[in-house]
C-alpha cells in the first residue's frame, strides 16, 4: 500500500516570499490532516479535513496560511507570506475517518527554512 | 482544551537499559491512546496504540504501554534497549467527538548509548 506523499521535501525561502506544500494522502482515506512541527516541539494540528470539506483549522494563522483539498483527495498547504518563525517541518497525515478506532499515516514530511 | 504532557524531554540510556516514558492527558472521555517514533530523517511511524479492552498494549519492536485511566496516564515501556532505538517518542491522544483530533505531546529524545 503506498503511503502518504508529500512534496517537497526541503524547501528554502526569503521572508515575505509565498511557499505551497502538496500532499496526497493514501487512497481511500477521508480525513486529512496537516501538521506543523517545530524543532524540539510536538506537532501541531493546523488544519483538518473531512473528504474536502474543514472541520478543524482553529490553530491555522489564517492571516497567512491558507489550505484546501480538491475533490477530498490531495491537498495543498500555502504560507503567504512567510515570516522566519514558520520554519519548521510540516506535515500531512491522512486516516480512514476523523473517529475513534482510526489511525493516522504520516508523510515524510517537509522542511521548510526561512531566512 | 485537551492537553498532552510527556514528562522527559531528553533521556540517555546505556544498551539493555530499561525504559519508560511518561505521558499524562488531561482530557476525560472516551479516548484512544498512540505512541509514534520518529527516528533521525524518517517520517513518524506507530509503535503502538490503545482503542478499548486489555490495558497494557505491545507494539512493534519490544515496546509495550499502560493505560491507567485513573491516572490518565499511557507510559511507554522497553525492558532492554538497543541503540537503534536512539529516536525521538511521542504520545498522542484522539477524543471522540464529531471531528476526532490527534493531539501530540511534546515529545522526548532518546539517545541510547553503547
Amino acid at each position: 500500500e503506498a503511503g502518504v506523499a508529500q512534496s517537497p521535501r526541503y524547501k528554502i525561502i526569503e521572508k515575505r516570499q509565498s511557499v505551497a506544500f502538496w500532499c496526497n494522502p493514501i487512497s481511500g482515506h477521508a480525513t486529512l490532516y496537516w501538521y506543523q512541527q517545530i524543532l524540539g516541539q510536538g506537532p501541531k494540528l493546523l488544519i483538518q479535513f473531512q473528504n474536502n470539506g474543514v472541520v478543524d483549522d482553529s490553530q491555522l494563522p489564517k492571516d497567512r496560511f491558507s489550505a484546501e483539498r480538491l475533490k477530498g483527495v490531495d491537498s495543498t498547504l500555502k504560507i503567504q507570506p512567510a515570516k522566519l518563525e514558520d520554519s519548521a517541518v510540516y506535515l500531512c497525515a491522512s486516516s480512514l475517518a476523523a473517529e475513534l478506532r482510526t489511525e493516522a499515516f504520516f508523510g515524510q514530511g517537509t522542511r521548510l527554512t526561512v531566512v | 482544551a485537551q492537553s498532552v504532557s510527556q514528562h522527559n524531554h531528553h533521556v540517555i540510556l546505556s544498551e539493555a537499559a530499561s525504559l519508560e516514558l511518561g505521558c499524562n492527558y488531561s482530557y476525560g472521555g472516551t479516548v484512544n491512546l498512540f505512541w509514534y517514533v520518529q527516528y533521525p530523517g524518517q517520517h513518524l511511524q506507530l509503535l503502538l496504540k490503545y482503542f478499548s479492552g486489555d490495558p497494557l498494549v505491545k507494539g512493534i519492536k519490544g515496546f509495550e504501554a499502560e493505560f491507567i485511566k485513573s491516572k490518565f496516564s499511557f507510559n511507554l515501556r522497553k525492558p532492554s534497549v538497543q541503540w537503534s532505538d536512539t529516536a525521538e517518542y511521542f504520545c498522542a491522544v484522539m477524543r471522540g467527538g464529531t471531528a476526532s483530533k490527534l493531539t501530540f505531546g511534546t515529545g522526548t529524545r532518546l539517545q541510547v548509548t553503547l
